[in-house]
């Protein structure tokens, strides 16, 4: 079955760009989407399809996907932005990578 | 406003069975596919079932096929979870999410708080 990869940690300083991945094999034939996770909270999806964001998501969350890595960037990082961050594909059937905490120092 | 309630969680023993149901509002249901997916205490994320806009569709995780079954019924914009023979491991906080397209191959654009389920002896 497909498996995707993430960082259990990212750490990024208030105000720079955090960038988290999401490891798999050819990842870039599938769409990757993102969610993040407040603590106690339901996910929000922040881009799907590789690199589209919802409305309501702030323009500092972008997507990209090539090779065998999809990332998600969050530009200007806030406090706010402090969460767990899944990516998930489809193969044939649903997968979600483990998840990575990222903390802004 | 698109809204997801979850319902029907609680502690059973292991074993027994349960049923999670899911009200919609705010969207025209019969139009999405719709997902389930689970959160052990402490875990990410995992894919549990989803359904076609027309229930023709079904798909299942491994870890539940053939004890859980997904269905929907569109008049009374309600997705359900018929949960059977539940472990430990089913142990989790069941959300309820709404697919972005009819089909299930879609993100999951909006999600429900959850449903707590806690198997144990």
């Amino acid at each position: 079955s497909y498996e995707v990869t993430q960082p259990l940690s990212v750490s990024v300083a208030l105000g720079q760009t955090a960038r988290i991945t999401c490891g798999g094999n050819n990842i870039t034939i599938k769409n990757a989407h993102w969610y993040q996770q407040k603590p106690g909270q339901a996910p929000v999806l922040v881009i799907y399809r590789d690199s589209n964001r919802p409305s309501g998501i702030p323009e500092r969350f972008s997507g990209s996907n090539s090779g065998n890595t999809a990332t998600l960037t969050i530009s200007r990082a806030q406090a706010g932005d402090e969460a767990d961050y899944y990516c998930q594909v489809r193969d044939s059937f649903w997968v979600f990578g483990g998840g990575t905490k990222l903390t802004v120092l | 406003e698109v809204q997801l309630v979850e319902s029907g969680g609680g502690w059973v023993q292991p074993g027994r069975s349960l049923r999670l149901s899911c009200v919609a509002s705010g969207f025209t249901f019969d139009d999405y596919a719709m997902h389930w997916v689970r959160q052990a205490p402490g875990k990410g994320l995992e894919w549990v079932s989803s359904v076609s806009w027309n229930s023709v569709g079904l798909d299942y995780a491994d870890s539940v096929k053939g004890r859980f079954t997904i269905s929907r019924d569109n008049a009374k914009n309600s997705l359900y979870l018929q949960m059977n023979s539940l472990g430990p491991d089913d142990t989790a906080l069941y959300y309820c999410a709404k697919g972005g397209g009819s089909g299930t191959k879609y993100h999951f654009d909006y999600w429900g708080q959850g449903t707590l389920v806690t198997v144990s002896s």
